[in-house]
């Protein structure tokens, strides 16, 4: 299946900064792609659909101003969590659509391996 | 407003022996696709097995199948032959025609048991 690798796999990071997490499609070009957060042993709870080249759609309840999501390029998507505080502490998982024939469905999600964020 | 249930926390199967995991949805749509998710500790989400809601076979993948009650609106991932890796949380989700999103049901945890 289609690969989608996120970066960086774990961080923890001061209450107040900021941090950048990565989500690229590493052989497929994705013009949309999916930002999840998820609490322990909980499900998925989708925070905003990220659209190559426009802005992002987020979810009710979501502050886009805390979650700034850029997609640069068909195979880039950033997810910047600004001033991060305690409560930010989550898991956050993206994925990408794979738009081709060969996708079953043709709207399967390839998930990344996920980023645990932990601020202190 | 569209709902995926899954009804058991948490599952316990002998290795080597098949187990059922129950997903339900409640949607008016007629066009949608159906998925299973695999998430074992490590946290990545693996992509398991699709059915379409126009499908007239059951999907299957390997010691996956769906099995699908569309009438009963109902999705069961059936793996057979379990295996000691097969312990993991496994999700079922849906994707609607009418949007991008997917939806997650609340997962189960299956473990196998040597």
């Amino acid at each position: 299946g289609a690969v989608v690798s996120q970066h960086p796999s774990r961080v923890i990071c001061k209450s107040g900064t900021s941090v950048k997490i990565e989500c690229r499609s590493l052989d497929f070009q994705a013009t949309t792609m999916f930002w999840y957060r998820q609490f322990p042993k909980k499900s998925l709870m989708l925070m905003a659909t990220s659209n190559e080249g426009s802005k992002a759609t987020y979810e009710q309840g979501v502050e886009k101003d805390k979650f700034l999501i850029n997609h640069a390029s068909l195979t880039l998507s950033t997810l910047t969590v600004t001033s991060a505080h305690p409560e930010d502490s989550s898991f956050y998982i993206c994925s990408a659509r794979d738009p081709s024939a060969n996708a079953p469905g043709t709207d399967t999600q390839y998930f990344g391996p996920g980023t645990r964020l932990t601020v202190l | 407003a569209q709902k995926i249930t899954q009804t058991q926390p948490g599952m316990f199967v002998q290795e080597k022996e098949a187990v059922t995991l129950d997903c339900t949805y409640d949607t008016s749509d007629q066009s949608y696709g159906l998925f299973w998710y695999k998430q074992p500790s490590s946290g990545e989400m693996i992509f398991l097995i699709y059915q379409g809601s126009y499908d007239e076979q059951n999907a299957t993948e390997g010691r996956y199948s769906l099995n699908f009650q569309k009438a009963r609106k109902s999705a069961n991932l059936v793996i057979s032959a379990s295996q000691l890796g097969d312990s993991a949380m496994y999700f079922c989700a849906m994707r609607f025609k009418t949007g991008n999103q997917f939806y997650f049901g609340t997962g189960t945890s299956l473990t196998v048991i040597p």
